[in-house]
């Protein structure tokens, strides 16, 4: 079945803790992106990738890496999450930057 | 910067009737013009898209309407089904998609039985 998968899918963490959110695609899609819901606010992207080791800034990238070795997976990196990087975190992919899968979605509350 | 406008942000239609959610965007640079649909707890699923170069597209009782003069896109679901019910999306993008999707804030639709 063609997927875009996330984990974890829930996660408490405290401010200051390192984490990676992972996402893996099976579709070899050479295009990936990471978004953050938030009510009010709609998607924003806040990285992406269009193929192996070439990323680039999304909309709200601040406080976020990425890195892209393979071309199936697209972790995320909060190096030391803030209270206001709480959101529904989202990875996404497509075979080019237009008809994006997402994934299930990663639920971040930083307290 | 707000580059593509949703409206309304919720909407109640009663079963059978004509939904109507509506998008202006700002970037003429714009080439691809998608709706996603958005159930709780799931991700964003892409419902229907369009190209600036025709100015409507119908699959089932869903159909996009495109008016490149005036820079707006909307989305008519016809006769609407409480399954309807759902958050919708639409976004922008453009040169291929390189730069993603840019999104509206949403539009929170029931459909009232």
């Amino acid at each position: 079945e063609a997927q875009v998968t996330q984990n974890p899918r829930y996660l408490i963490t405290v401010t200051g803790k390192k984490l990676t959110v992972t996402c893996s695609q099976n579709m070899n899609h050479e295009y990936m992106s990471w978004y953050r819901q938030d009510p009010g606010l709609g998607l924003r992207q806040i990285y992406y990738s269009m193929n192996v080791e070439v990323t680039d800034k999304g909309d709200v990238p601040e406080g976020y890496k990425v890195s892209r070795k393979e071309k199936r997976n697209f972790p995320l990196i909060l190096e030391s999450p803030s209270p206001n990087q709480t959101s529904l975190y989202f990875c996404a992919s497509s075979k080019q930057g237009y008809e994006q899968y997402f994934g299930p979605g990663t639920r971040l509350t930083v307290t | 910067q707000q580059q593509v406008k949703q409206s309304p942000q919720s909407l109640i239609v009663q079963k059978g009737g004509i939904s109507i959610i509506n998008c202006a965007y700002e970037n003429t640079a714009f080439d691809y013009f998608p709706w996603y649909q958005q159930f709780p707890g799931k991700g964003p699923a892409l419902l229907i898209a369009i190209r600036p170069d025709v100015s409507e597209k119908k699959e089932g009782r869903f159909t996009i309407s495109f008016n490149k003069s005036a820079k707006q896109f909307s989305l008519h679901i016809m006769d609407s089904q409480p399954g309807d019910s759902a958050t919708y999306f639409c976004a922008a993008s453009w040169g291929g998609g390189a730069d993603g999707l840019t999104f509206g804030k949403g539009t929170h639709l029931i459909i009232q039985p």
